[in-house]
């Protein structure tokens, strides 16, 4: 069974750019989360979708937004970059009711210059 | 807000040392919890998880933890570690009354001195 899928693994912009990220769940999953990584904050859960829904959503501003696909794939859209911004974005997947474990992907490395 | 407190940002211990990492979280309704472990330059991966029953659950490379529930705490423990478990850990909590929501500790640093 191929695993959570994440493109493309690395990408430098610069400030004041947009970027999508893509996430290709592992089959038969209908939830997707994405969650930002860095150094400093650690994890941070930027928001959940389900069946085409978001269903849960962290405390990041708008210009983070994201959307699902009736084939479970997501993207996830950063727009006017910031320096801040720049850090490991992880996809996450799982079947979405009964609480099930989520698996993640290896992520995308943004670097912003 | 619910939340997910894990006591110790960074852990160093000796090879065979007996390591004990807490976590704690503030829900009172049902709950699955979890501990996810990311070994340097890898991707998450999941340690183990408790549901239902014994409280008691062990995971994979001879990890286990014990869930509390009058204390709301998912502690993890392992005898004797190895070098290899250098890694970060996080807990976990899937709020299943409240849309599934999954709660992240801020994670613990472990090293393992050779």
């Amino acid at each position: 069974k191929a695993g959570v899928t994440q493109t493309p693994r690395y990408l430098i912009k610069t400030r004041g750019q947009q970027v999508t990220l893509s996430c290709s769940p592992i089959s038969g999953h209908r939830s997707v989360s994405w969650y930002q990584q860095t150094p400093g904050q650690g994890l941070q859960f930027l928001f959940e979708y389900f069946s085409e829904t978001q269903r849960n959503k962290g405390n990041f501003p708008g210009r983070f937004s994201g959307r699902q696909f009736s084939n479970s794939r997501s993207e996830m859209n950063v727009s006017t970059l910031e320096l801040g911004d720049s850090a490991l974005y992880l996809c996450a997947s799982s079947s979405g009711t009964g609480g099930q474990p989520q698996h993640f992907g290896d992520g995308t490395r943004l670097s912003i210059l | 807000a619910q939340s997910v407190s894990q006591h110790n940002h960074h852990v160093i211990l000796s090879e065979a040392a007996s390591l004990e990492l807490g976590c704690n979280y503030s829900y009172g309704g049902t709950v699955n919890l979890f501990w996810y472990v990311q070994y340097p330059g890898q991707h998450l991966q999941l340690l183990l998880k408790y549901f239902s029953g014994d409280p008691l659950v062990k995971g994979i490379k001879g990890f286990e933890a014990e869930f509390i529930k009058s204390k709301f705490s998912f502690n993890l423990r392992k005898p004797s570690v190895q070098w290899s478990d250098t890694a970060e850990y996080f807990c976990a909590v899937n709020l299943m009354d409240s849309n599934y929501q999954l709660i992240w500790g801020a994670g613990t640093k472990l090293i393992i001195k050779p």
